[in-house]
């Protein structure tokens, strides 16, 4: 089956600097990538997603980028705030018919004021 | 996400006993799924539905089984707990052709 490894399991930035969190995937057939954020207590919410056909999308100041010939895909944070403290999740799914998203281990995201 | 909801919310039960996790969704869409989450393993896929009554499993679905009814209703039990499924579960659900998946709110269960 698919295998995701996430990169690092836990980030400290000083709020203002960038965090990049990054993840590699073993099925080359997986075709949708997307990043969820957990705030304590709270569920999973997908904050943004790409498609193998695409190398960067961005959305304000986060944005993913994937090199689908390594198998790998990052999420970077610009100008990070308090507010990004939470658990980040990769994910990875096959298309049409294997509507399963293998996930990451997570990443703990901890902004010092 | 009002669209799906799980119940309990939270749950102490013992060992042995058997457990039911509710989860409904007004969505109308065709897949569900159950995730654990466990501190170091992220969220691992128990039992997942592509319909009424078209279940299949996971990667961790030893000890667990699931009921589909109907199209709203995802229902997962442990049929006789341990102190291993100690976890908070996720229920999902996912419309033909969508992508990211819409999470319900969560589950706490301790088996004691």
């Amino acid at each position: 089956g698919e295998n995701v490894e996430q990169h690092p399991s836990t980030l400290s930035v000083q709020e203002g600097d960038s965090a990049v969190i990054k993840c590699t995937y073993s099925d080359s057939a997986s075709n949708y990538f997307p990043w969820y954020k957990q705030e304590l207590g709270k569920r999973p919410q997908l904050i943004i997603d790409i498609r193998s056909n695409v190398g960067e999308k961005k959305d304000q100041r986060i944005a993913v980028t994937l090199n689908k010939t390594a198998k790998h895909f990052s999420l970077h944070i610009t100008e990070t705030q308090p507010e990004d403290s939470a658990v980040y999740f990769c994910a990875v799914k096959r298309d049409f018919g294997n509507e399963k998203l293998t996930f990451g281990t997570g990443t703990r995201l901890t902004i010092i004021p | 996400d009002a669209g799906i909801t799980q119940s309990p919310r939270h749950k102490v039960t013992e060992t042995g006993t058997p457990v039911t996790l509710r989860c409904h969704q007004t969505e109308n869409h065709r897949y569900m799924y159950w995730y654990r989450q466990d501190p170091g393993h992220g969220l691992r896929l128990i039992h997942y539905s592509y319909g009424v009554k078209d279940t299949d499993k996971g990667e961790v679905s030893d000890g667990y089984s699931v009921s589909r009814s109907k199209t709203e209703d995802f229902l997962l039990t442990l049929e006789s707990a341990t102190s291993s499924q100690t976890s908070v579960y996720f229920c999902a659900s996912l419309r033909v052709g969508g992508d990211g998946y819409t999470f319900g709110s969560g589950t706490r269960l301790t088996v004691v």
